[in-house]
Parts: C-alpha cells; sequence; structure tokens
C-alpha cells in the first residue's frame, strides 16, 4: 500500500517555541492532505485540509495564525505550530489522499494516515 | 451538523466474533471507513463502503445500510492482537471520525 511519512516522531519544547511537523507521501502524489489532531482516548480531529498550491481550509475553531500550514508540493505538507503552548501537546497525524483513477466511490481507499508525532509542550 | 456514535468499549475472548456498529448522521455521505488504531499507533485502514452491502476482507467484514445511515465491522476468529479501537468515519467531503470503540480481547 501507499506510505506516508512524519517527521519527527516524537518532539518535546519549551513553551513559546515553534514546532514543524512534516508529512511526506513517498510513492504517490498527495493531491489532499489532512491533519488531525488527537488527544488521549479520543477520537481523531479533523484539524484542516490542504490542497497543493492552495491555501488550507480550517476547521472551526481551529486557528489558522496558530497552526501554519504549507502543501507545498505533491509530496510535502508541513505543519507548524507557533508559539506553543502545553494545552497542545497532542498526537498530530496526517493522511494524504492521491490522485484517483477509479471510480467516484473508491475515494475512501486513498486516504492513508502517517505514523503520527507525539508532540509535548512543557 | 456531523455526528457518528459508536459504542465506546467492546470485550470479548478469542476466537469469538464481535459486531461493532456505527450510525451517522451527515449533511452529505459518501461512503463510510473502518479504521484500527493500536495503542500509540496511527490509524489503519481496514474497509470501506460506499454501496449498501456487506464487504469481506479475510477476518474482517464491513456492512452499511445508507437508508438506516448505519453500519457495522464484524471481527471473527478474535486474536489477541485484534485489542486496538476501532472507528468509523463518515465520507463527506473529507472524512468524519467517530468516537472510536475500544476493543478489548481476553484469552
Amino acid at each position: 500500500g501507499a506510505v506516508v511519512s512524519q517527521h519527527p516522531s516524537r518532539v518535546i519544547c519549551k513553551s513559546g517555541t515553534s514546532v514543524k511537523i512534516e508529512c511526506r507521501s513517498l510513492d504517490f502524489q498527495a493531491t489532499t492532505m489532512f491533519w488531525y489532531r488527537q488527544f488521549p482516548k479520543k477520537s481523531l480531529m479533523l484539524m484542516a485540509t490542504s490542497n497543493e498550491g492552495s491555501k488550507a481550509t480550517y476547521e472551526q475553531g481551529v486557528e489558522k495564525d496558530k497552526f501554519l500550514i504549507n502543501h507545498a508540493s505533491l509530496t510535502l505538507s508541513t505543519l507548524t505550530v507557533t508559539s506553543a503552548h502545553p494545552e497542545d501537546s497532542s498526537f498530530y497525524i496526517c493522511s494524504a489522499r492521491g490522485r484517483t483513477s477509479g471510480i467516484m466511490h473508491k475515494m475512501g481507499e486513498t486516504q492513508y494516515f502517517g505514523p503520527g508525532t507525539r508532540l509535548l509542550v512543557l | 451538523g456531523q455526528s457518528l456514535e459508536q459504542p465506546s468499549e467492546v470485550t470479548a475472548v478469542e476466537g469469538a466474533i464481535v459486531q461493532i456498529n456505527c450510525t451517522y448522521q451527515t449533511s452529505g455521505f459518501y461512503g463510510l471507513s473502518w479504521y484500527q488504531q493500536h495503542d500509540g499507533g496511527a490509524p489503519t485502514f481496514l474497509s470501506y463502503n460506499a454501496l449498501d452491502g456487506l464487504e469481506e476482507t479475510g477476518r474482517f467484514s464491513s456492512f452499511l445500510s445508507r437508508s438506516d445511515s448505519y453500519g457495522y465491522l464484524l471481527l471473527q476468529e478474535l486474536q489477541m492482537k485484534d485489542s486496538a479501537s476501532y472507528f468509523c468515519a463518515a465520507q463527506d467531503q473529507n472524512f468524519v471520525f467517530g468516537p472510536g470503540t475500544r476493543l478489548s480481547v481476553l484469552p
């Protein structure tokens, strides 16, 4: 199956610093990338959707100036948590959706998740 | 609005069969996906239903009824390694995830 990587896998930072998380699709072109956040024992919450070459679309309640998303190429999207605070500590997961050659209803099979990045802000 | 409901926990023994239900309310709907997530790991794709009926993939099967806004994941011949959280996700323009069901498989 398709592979999506994330880097770093874990990061610990001081409050007030910025952290950049990279998401790469390794063997396919990701036309759309999604960023999720997951708190312990909770479900995945979609933060934003980014399409290559255009601005990200943020979900309600997600501050776009705090969570900067750049989808500069068809294989790379970055999430930068600016001025991180302890409440931003969470598991951040990206997923990528590639070009579909099949019919519309098979779109669901083409979202692949990265391994996640665990962020701890002290 | 969009919302999905799943049982929070299910417990079963090795070799048993378990069904995890999911009901959804979304403004638009293309299909229902199921994901498995082990503690500390990322979700992995299990199955996707766009049409009514049962899709079988090895020990796992998934069912969808669009008229009832309902689906389920069926896990057969349970193994210890199946202990994980299982999420249904309804696909509108994007995916909305359910709250997850924690499955514990006992020896």
